[in-house]
């Protein structure tokens, strides 16, 4: 069973980059899409991005500007950088596969989050 | 975009039937068959319990049903127990490889 767990800073200052990393075990990266979803504390849910197994990528339009999303195949992992954040950024990010192959509507399996604050 | 609309709270009582709306347009709610809910129980991350709108992922009961209507989705659960008590969240696809959420609604079983 796929399992993916995120890793990143828990604490940043306005401006700098936010890097996080999802490492997939018990599956195959170079298969399914990948995503990231984010949740301000007590809010609802924010769509990122996404990365394919090809490796092209698709943003949410309110961050295309200021987001990257990469993927490692050698270490099973895929990646987030998010440009210039902002306090408003603060949130519990959480990565995300597809729930099939062909899929990219559907989120099948998540991790289990991190929580990311943005403070000067 | 603009989140998807959701009812703030829905609530019922042990085996009764609950019905969540999910608004949007026909952008994206009305204009794809693409619409997934999840689950969120307090501190964890979301389940997928339904997707293409009608759907179930395996091991979700089928106590959860999806449809669509014009630019509204709905999840209903029936037999509602004390364990479906969660926030539950709408996802569409909205064209040009992009996805949008609903904001939420908290699901109270009495």
């Amino acid at each position: 069973q796929v399992q993916l767990q995120e890793s990143g800073p828990g604490l940043m200052k306005p401006s700098e980059t936010l890097s996080l990393t999802c490492t997939v075990s018990g599956g195959f990266i170079s298969t399914y899409h990948w995503s990231w979803i984010r949740q301000p504390p007590g809010k609802g849910l924010e769509w990122i991005g996404y990365i394919s197994y090809s490796g092209s990528t698709n943003y949410n339009p309110s961050l295309q500007s200021r987001v990257t999303i990469s993927v490692d195949t050698s270490k099973n992992q895929f990646s987030l950088r998010l440009y210039s954040v902002i306090p408003a950024d603060t949130a519990v990010y959480y990565c995300a596969r597809a729930r099939d192959f062909d899929d990219y509507f559907a989120w099948g399996a998540w991790g289990q989050g991190t929580l990311v604050t943005v403070s000067s | 975009q603009s989140a998807l609309t959701q009812p703030r709270s829905v609530s019922g009582s042990p085996g009764q039937s609950v019905t969540i709306s999910c608004t949007g347009t026909s952008s994206d709610v009305g204009g794809y068959n693409y619409v997934s809910w999840y689950q969120q129980r307090p501190g964890k991350a979301p389940k997928l319990m339904i997707y293409d709108v009608t759907k179930w992922p395996s091991g979700v009961p089928d106590r959860f049903s999806g449809f669509k209507s014009g630019n509204t989705a709905s999840l209903t659960i029936s037999g509602l127990q004390a364990e479906d008590e969660a926030d539950y969240y709408c996802c569409s696809y909205a064209g040009s490889h992009t996805l949008i959420f609903g904001g939420g609604t908290k699901l109270t079983v009495l």
